[in-house]
């Protein structure tokens, strides 16, 4: 069972644009979502996270937005920049266990 | 690097042989997960342990694989009797704990090649 989806498998964006990743889950459960980002040949790194209490998580250029009824978020980058390119995966969990749940990724390339 | 080490970057092994797989976690955390990421596809959960006990093993398939977190050492993911389908990158990650602002870290994965 796929309980977070990630629909998009690719998005090209200009350097300086803003780049916009979806993220959609089944499990109302889910308190708790994340973003990761990869690098070739690299494990995932930590980038944002967001509290089903809340609706918006800012942190620089990165903001993420949780629509709790639709039972989707979405990632914003803006400026986005070359160094953005990499694959992208939201990632949902219950707070009472950690137990992530990651969608297929969307790789994001950012154009100079 | 005080990062989450796994060891080998690289595994290749022949059909019906065993793979073992070492994770040693971030220091002063005591809880690991194992995923494991098929060619084109998202990470895939597959067990969360503590110290010398299995947490959730719901992601890990019924026969062949295991896992351990021993009191001392790290911890192993085993493979026996490897089949070409168990060709993946398997990523273990590592918290101090559960709950929110806890986010895990991942190590950069053992790619497993079954010939």
């Amino acid at each position: 069972d796929q309980q977070v989806k990630q629909n998009s498998p690719s998005l090209s964006v200009q350097e300086g644009r803003i780049s916009i990743l979806n993220c959609d889950y089944t499990n109302s459960m889910f308190d708790y979502f994340l973003w990761y980002k990869k690098y070739p040949a690299e494990g995932p790194t930590f980038l944002i996270s967001i509290s089903s209490i809340k609706d918006k998580n800012e942190d620089g250029r990165f903001t993420v937005f949780l629509n709790k009824s639709a039972k989707h978020l979405s990632l914003h980058i803006v400026p986005s920049q070359p160094g953005d390119s990499a694959v992208y995966f939201c990632a949902a969990t219950l707070t009472s266990n950690n137990d992530m749940r990651f969608g297929a990724g969307t790789r994001l390339t950012v154009k100079p | 690097n005080a990062g989450v080490m796994q060891n080998p970057r690289h595994l290749v092994r022949r059909r019906g042989q065993e793979a073992r797989l070492r994770c040693s976690p971030m220091k002063g955390h005591s809880h690991v997960y194992w995923y494991r990421q098929l060619p084109e596809e998202g990470l895939k959960f597959m067990v969360y342990l503590q110290k010398e006990n299995i947490i959730d093993e719901s992601g890990m398939p019924k026969e062949r694989f295991s896992a351990e977190f021993p009191k001392e050492g790290p911890s192993i993911l085993r493979i026996q009797q490897v089949v070409r389908g168990d060709s993946a990158a398997y990523f273990c990650a590592s918290s101090p704990g559960t709950g929110v602002n806890q986010p895990q870290h991942f190590g950069d994965g053992t790619r497993l090649s079954i010939l």
